[in-house]
């Protein structure tokens, strides 16, 4: 079964307005930490937002914010009126448990296009 | 700073030749990783070192060796490479490893062509 999952390949949105991108995660750890990375066509993984498992709020950062549903494993990213700058390739990952710290397991990605 | 060097930025290589790559942060982390990413899809890890000690080796073929002299350097080098290694190589570092918080940090990446 795929650990993380995100269901969008492509999605498109006006300048200006909102958009939210999914994210669905599997496992049975109680300690995770998911995260939003941005990489532009240039190339470059931008960290972007960062939620804990056990963090009872949700994460936001600027315009981004995460909409994290525990009970729904999902983690969806919410970008808050969008700039054509945000044109980019999407990726959920998450980090499980304390032995397997150091691998993050990436979704496929959704490509967003902001239209002007 | 949360800045992360690669270079070359891009790399074209025969089948029979030997090139590295390079890869520098000074953001005092203690975790290094190599990543392969194909076009449209997530990187894939290839290599972790902790403490400049290799960690993880996700079954690289040989063909591809890392090293890191220092903890703010990291080097993979290439030997004998095919054409399906083509592909963006990214390095990434982070505080440290074990913890789900650690966030990683990525470099702009190495395009390279296997000719």
């Amino acid at each position: 079964a795929q650990k993380i999952t995100q269901t969008q390949p492509g999605m498109f949105v006006q300048e200006k307005e909102a958009v939210t991108l999914d994210c669905t995660y599997d496992t049975s750890d109680q300690s995770y930490g998911l995260f939003w990375y941005k990489q532009p066509s240039s190339g470059e993984m931008i960290f972007l937002i960062y939620q804990g498992s056990y963090d009872e709020q949700n994460a936001t950062e600027g315009r981004y914010s995460l909409n994290f549903q525990k009970a729904r494993k999902s983690a969806n990213l919410v970008i808050s009126a969008s700039q054509l700058g945000d044109s980019a390739m999407y990726f959920c990952a998450m980090r499980e448990g304390v032995t397997s710290g150091s691998i993050l397991t990436f979704g496929e990605g959704t490509q967003l296009t902001v239209n002007p | 700073d949360t800045e992360v060097t690669q270079t070359p930025k891009h790399l074209v290589m025969g089948m029979t030749n030997k090139k590295s790559l390079k890869c520098e942060q000074h953001m005092g982390h203690r975790a290094m990783y190599w990543y392969k990413q194909k076009a449209k899809k997530p990187p894939e890890l290839m290599f972790v070192y902790s403490y400049e000690k290799l960690s993880i080796n996700e079954s690289v073929p040989s063909r591809f060796s890392p090293e890191c002299p220092n903890s703010s350097l990291l080097n993979l080098h290439l030997h004998a490479l095919q054409p399906e290694d083509s592909a963006l190589y990214l390095c990434a570092s982070s505080r440290g490893l074990g913890r789900v918080a650690y966030e990683q940090y990525f470099g702009p990446g190495t395009r390279l062509t296997v000719t």
